[in-house]
């Protein structure tokens, strides 16, 4: 079993929809737990960054931590063409430094 | 520089060739750190660095690959004889520290073919 686990998509909504990305995890020491969007031929550049449970809310953006149930989810709002993008969820925490990523969600917002 | 930058930005190579990357990091980070993405697939760990520290080298999948950097600056990830499996995409990136809260900042990365 993967340490993170993440549905790759490609998932298509039509502009203006609500869009639900969600991870899971077995670690049960990670803390620091971190949203990077990436474009085609781009590194990953970091989005959201939560610390322990809760929500966290950024623009049309939202993180939520779930660590009881070792469950992530990215929300955005208003969805835009410009947001398509593959979109990766990570985190450390416990005896590593290390990021831990999963494989991505490729996400296309249809004009 | 403003970013992270490596070099280059596309390499093809035939297999059994030796290859080097390059990663200039951010001015100022300690932390510098080695992925690979495999298509369609996630950021796998290679390999970092903090400050003088001995690098973590838990990631690298052979001894066909290695990494060096010096200081606090540049650093060249080699892999040697390469294969076809070694095609990816290798992504630098830095950060302040490395501690567990550190926000990384990435490169655009290597695309590397292996023919």
């Amino acid at each position: 079993q993967k340490e993170v686990e993440q549905d790759p998509g490609p998932l298509s909504v039509p502009e203006g929809a609500i869009v639900s990305l969600n991870c899971t995890y077995s670690n049960s020491a990670f803390q620091y737990f971190m949203w990077y969007r990436q474009y085609s031929r781009k590194g990953p550049e970091l989005l959201m960054y939560t610390y322990s449970s809760g929500n966290k809310e950024d623009g049309r953006f939202t993180a939520q931590v779930d660590k009881s149930s070792k469950y992530i989810s990215l929300f955005i709002r208003d969805s835009q063409p410009s947001d398509s993008a593959t979109y990766l969820c990570a985190m450390s925490g416990g005896a590593t430094n290390k990021l831990i990523f999963g494989t991505g969600t490729l996400l296309a917002v249809q004009p | 520089g403003a970013g992270v930058s490596q070099s280059p930005s596309n390499k093809v190579t035939e297999k059994g060739k030796d290859v080097e990357l390059r990663c200039d990091p951010i001015s100022g980070h300690t932390a510098l750190y080695w992925y690979r993405q495999r298509l369609g697939q996630g950021l796998e760990f290679l390999i970092y660095f903090q400050g003088n520290s001995a690098p973590d080298k838990s990631g690298l999948p052979s001894d066909r690959f290695s990494a060096e950097r010096t200081g606090e600056s540049v650093s060249t990830l080699t892999i040697q004889r390469t294969q076809q499996e070694d095609s990816a995409v290798y992504l630098c990136a830095s950060s302040l520290d490395a501690g567990t809260d550190e926000k990384l900042f990435f490169g655009s990365g290597t695309q590397l073919s292996v023919l």
